[in-house]
């Protein structure tokens, strides 16, 4: 049974700070790995997505890496912003397509202090 | 990015009430629609698999006759929390799902409270 893990599961730093959020998941056999971000009481904003076969994308100030063999990605946040707080979530995609099931980790809350 | 629309965002309902949440994907056409489940800090649960013109796949511990599930055209899909009950409060959040490849998108959740 796939479980998604994601340490830590909070998280403050001062505003400019960089930081890395983790993710590990226990069966290697992903579809794909997708980082989301969480506001208070709100749906899920899709981060970034990477396919099984890719190592790495960037989008802006967020770089999120995958080693599907260890059973890892992280999530690099450069130069953190007030904005950034809020709950991340990685996502891995079972199967070998794009009908299987989404398993989430439990979130890393981050706080971004001014 | 898709865009998906939830109605109502938020509802407070007695105990032994329905309630029926609605989910529309506005801008593309979704054969299937996933219905996740999240409680206050925690992650996100699949509830259940909707496909368009037939019965839906529950997950294992979710009741089939309490969470009723219709999805009768490529663009609505509906969720009802028959004869709730306080434990069934929850935030409620479907997901059309994407194409091939392409990240998966959400709606804005519905925050169901039952008293």
């Amino acid at each position: 049974k796939q479980e998604v893990t994601q340490i830590p599961a909070a998280l403050s730093v001062p505003e400019g700070e960089n930081l890395v959020l983790n993710c590990s998941f226990t069966d290697s056999a992903i579809y794909n790995l997708q980082w989301f971000r969480q506001d208070p009481g709100k749906g899920l904003t899709s981060l970034l997505l990477i396919q099984s076969s890719q190592r790495e994308q960037t989008s802006g100030r967020l770089n999120a890496s995958l080693d599907k063999s260890s059973g890892r990605s992280t999530l690099y946040i450069a130069a953190s912003q007030p904005g950034d707080s809020a709950t991340y979530l990685c996502a891995v995609r079972e199967g070998s397509g794009n009908t299987g099931k989404l398993i989430f980790g439990q979130g890393t809350t981050l706080q971004v202090k001014p | 990015g898709a865009v998906v629309s939830q109605h109502p965002s938020w509802v407070i309902c007695k105990s032994g009430t329905s309630v029926k949440i609605e989910c529309r994907s506005l801008d593309f056409q979704a054969t299937t629609m996933f219905w996740y489940r999240q409680f206050p800090k925690q992650s996100l649960m699949l509830m259940a698999t909707s496909n368009e013109g037939s019965k839906a796949t529950y997950e294992q511990g979710v009741e089939k006759d309490k969470f009723l599930i219709n999805h009768a055209s490529l663009t609505l899909s509906t969720l009802t929390v028959t004869s709730a009950h306080p434990e069934d409060s929850s935030f409620y959040i479907c997901s059309p799902e994407g194409l091939a490849g392409i990240e998966q998108f959400f709606g804005p959740g519905t925050r169901l409270t039952v008293l």
